[in-house]
C-alpha cells in the first residue's frame, strides 16, 4: 500500500458526460500527479501540482482539468466524454518540489469506461 | 519531449533464472530514472530508482544499470519467482524544474514455475 487513496475505484458513464476522479496523496506529500494509462499510449503525465499550484502540464486535453485543494487532495475533472478516454488514471505523490527528481507513489487507480 | 523506449516486449524466463529488461531515452538531461511493477488491478509500485551520479543500484535481488554516455539503463532480477510476474515500466525524468516521469511501454515478465 502506497498511502496514495484515490476513489473511485470504478467509474461507468455515457459519452458527453462529466465526472470527477479523487485522490488523496500521502500524507505529507506536498505534489501531486495525474497520469492516464492507456492500452495504445501507455501511461502518459497529465498535470502536476504543487502545494496547491499547477506546477506542469503534459499531454491534458482541454476537456480535463484538475485542481489541489488546501487539505492537498486533488481532483480530476473530465467533460465532454468521449469514448476513447476510457483509460486507468492513476495520481502520484511525492514530498516536495524540487529540481531535482523526487520519487513518484502511485494510487491503485480509477478505471474510466465510457459508454 | 522525453522518449522512453523499452525492450523486450515480453520477457519469459524460468524460474530462478535471471530477467533482464532494457531501456533507452532520448532526453540527456534527464537525470532520474525509476522501475516500477504493475500487477493485475494494482497500481505502479516503485522497485527501484537511480540518479544520474550513480552506474549501479542493488536492492536485494534486484539492481539497476545506468549507461549516461548511451543513455540506456537495465534492470535486473535474479533468481526470479513466480510473484515477479507483472508488468515493469521504466521511466525518466528530464530536469526542467518539474518532475513529470516519461514512461516505457511497459514489459510482461512471465515466471515460469
Amino acid at each position: 500500500d502506497s498511502g496514495v487513496t484515490q476513489t473511485p475505484k470504478h467509474l461507468i458513464t455515457a459519452t458527453g458526460q462529466r465526472v470527477t476522479l479523487r485522490c488523496s496523496p500521502r500524507s505529507g506529500d506536498l505534489s501531486v500527479y495525474w497520469y492516464q494509462q492507456s492500452l495504445d499510449q501507455g501511461l502518459q503525465f497529465l498535470i502536476q501540482y504543487y502545494n496547491g499550484e499547477e506546477r506542469a502540464k503534459g499531454n491534458i486535453l482541454e476537456r480535463f482539468s484538475a485542481q489541489q485543494f488546501p487539505d492537498l487532495h486533488s481532483e480530476l475533472n473530465l467533460s465532454s466524454l468521449e469514448l476513447g478516454d476510457s483509460a486507468l488514471y492513476f495520481c502520484a505523490s511525492s514530498p516536495r518540489r524540487t529540481s531535482a527528481a523526487d520519487t513518484q507513489y502511485f494510487g491503485p487507480g480509477t478505471r474510466l469506461t465510457v459508454l | 519531449g522525453e522518449n522512453v523506449e523499452q525492450h523486450p516486449s515480453t520477457l519469459s524466463v524460468q524460474e530462478g533464472d535471471s530477467a533482464v529488461i532494457k531501456c533507452t531515452y532520448s532526453d540527456s538531461a534527464s537525470n532520474y530514472f525509476p522501475w516500477y511493477k504493475q500487477e493485475l488491478g494494482k497500481g505502479p509500485q516503485l522497485i527501484i530508482d537511480i540518479r544520474s551520479n550513480v552506474g549501479e543500484k542493488k536492492d536485494q535481488r534486484i539492481a539497476v544499470t545506468l549507461n549516461k554516455t548511451a543513455k540506456h539503463f537495465s534492470l535486473h532480477i535474479t533468481e526470479t519467482q513466480p510473484e515477479d510476474s507483472a508488468v515493469y515500466f521504466c521511466a525518466a525524468s528530464p530536469v526542467y524544474g518539474n518532475n513529470r516521469l516519461a514512461f516505457g511501454k511497459g514489459n510482461q515478465v512471465v515466471v515460469i514455475p
